[in-house]
């Protein structure tokens, strides 16, 4: 079945540092992705969508791309703050099924002063 | 402003008891998810809804039941809780088509003694 992989449990940075976190994906149909941030008691926010249509999402200072010569996907950002600390969580939707959002582990991203 | 709503926000259930967790939205989507989080599985999809009336279960259904008796409203619904339930429960609200997008509520932290 579909699957992700997000292999990135932790991630420090200083402020102005360059992220990129990674996922990579599985699926047999045209794939639709996003990226998701946690913070501390709230639930899980839409940060950014990838499509085989537009191939790049650009939201808040993020930018998400995707590969699929690889089957991975990206999420970057030129230079963090500390307000960008937060879980962040690739999902893929499971099109074929249920339309349910299949989730990586999430990568818990501290950015210091 | 369209949103998903939980309740209650925590709850302190006994083992064998009954523990139902609602949900509301006024995104007037068709389809609302229940994902439960843990450590280590990040979110899996426990049931999940096509409109009112609707239940279908997700891949860890075992000990939970669904209900949904509007399009606003989604429960999740513990008959005999035990402390394996112990966990973070989110709703979600979304559609299909064009988007996928899944919206989530704040969260509601279940601990079963």
């Amino acid at each position: 079945g579909d699957s992700v992989t997000q292999k990135q449990g932790q991630v420090t940075l200083s402020e102005d540092d360059f992220l990129f976190i990674n996922c990579t994906y599985s699926t047999t149909t045209y794939p639709t992705l996003f990226w998701y941030v946690q913070y501390p008691g709230q639930g899980p926010q839409l940060l950014l969508k990838v499509t085989t249509a537009n191939n790049k999402g650009i939201s808040r200072g993020f930018e998400a791309t995707y590969d699929k010569g690889t089957t991975s996907f990206h999420l970057q950002k030129a230079s963090v703050q500390e307000s960008d600390s937060a879980v962040y969580f690739c999902a893929l939707v499971d099109v074929g099924n249920t339309g349910k959002l299949i989730f990586g582990l999430g990568t818990t991203l501290q950015v210091q002063p | 402003e369209a949103a998903v709503t939980q309740s209650p926000r925590n709850k302190v259930a006994v083992t064998g008891g009954k523990v139902t967790l609602s949900c509301n939205q006024t995104n007037n989507h068709n389809n609302m998810y229940w994902y439960r989080q843990d450590t280590g599985h990040g979110l899996r999809l426990i049931h999940y809804s096509y409109g009112a009336g609707s239940t279908e279960k997700g891949d860890i259904p075992d000990g939970y039941k669904a209900s949904r008796p509007s399009q606003e409203n989604f429960s999740l619904i513990l008959e005999l809780a035990t402390p394996s339930q112990t966990s973070v429960y989110f709703c979600a609200s979304g559609d299909w088509g064009s988007s996928y997008e899944q919206y989530f509520g704040p969260g509601t932290r279940l601990t079963v003694l």
